[in-house]
């Protein structure tokens, strides 16, 4: 079966400071990956996905950053952290669209990664 | 543009009760429809989906979901709540021309607290 791991599972940060966020999966290759955050514990926004090793598409500009160095690894980065950018960061996996019948889109989210910046 | 409503922010329901979360959808072409539910400081669990079939669906913990082409909607059903399933609740629909991406559009949340 398919699992997804994130770490750290808290992390207290200082503005200004560099964040790395990490999350594998196993189980499955070839998958698409996701980064959300969710702010004040309800709605989710879509930060970046991926389709493959090295594509990385980013859907809201902001200083933060996104890498897959392997195809089961998905990285959340940031030189310099803001207060704002204190939320709970989710990873995602789904399998890639197979067929326009829309088989396996669901997406399978990690335990989250809760990130105070003070 | 495509996009989810969730109509109540919360919900509140007796143990033993019938549930009923609800959610609309605006989407151009079929629609691809899921559930999840997040407890507190926890990840997203999938509990069901729509595709294409049966407009009841049926998923995990007892829930199920009837879809309604007519009136573009996909309420979130449990024939007898527990305390256990008090939660934060999300509908979403998969992008339409979404391609390999697989993106979904994910409502704000509705709160369900079930009263013991």
């Amino acid at each position: 079966s398919q699992t997804i791991h994130q770490w750290p599972a808290t992390l207290v940060q200082p503005v200004g400071s560099p964040l790395s966020l990490e999350c594998t999966v196993e189980g499955t290759s070839n998958p698409n990956l996701y980064w959300y955050r969710q702010a004040a514990g309800r709605g989710l926004q879509l930060l970046f996905y991926s389709v493959g090793i090295g594509q990385i598409s980013s859907e809201v500009p902001q200083n933060l950053s996104a890498s897959r160095p392997q195809d089961r690894q998905f990285i959340l980065s940031s030189k310099k952290l803001l207060l704002s950018d204190s939320g709970f960061y989710l990873c995602a996996w789904s399998v890639r669209h197979k067929t326009l019948a829309g088989v396996d889109n669901e997406q399978f989210f990690g335990p989250g990664t809760r990130l105070t910046v003070l | 543009a495509q996009s989810v409503a969730q109509p109540e922010d919360q919900v509140n329901v007796a143990e033993g009760n019938p549930l009923t979360v609800k959610c609309t959808y605006s989407v151009s072409g079929n629609p691809y429809l899921f559930w999840y539910v997040q407890y507190p400081n926890r990840g997203l669990q999938f509990l069901l989906k729509y595709i294409t079939g049966d407009n009841l669906v049926k998923g995990s913990y007892g829930f199920e979901a009837e879809f309604n082409k007519s009136q573009t909607s996909f309420h979130l059903k449990k024939p007898s709540a527990l305390v256990s399933d008090s939660a934060l609740y999300f509908c979403a629909v998969r992008e339409s021309w979404g391609g390999a991406t697989n993106k979904l559009i994910f409502g704000t949340g509705t709160l369900l607290a079930v009263q013991p």
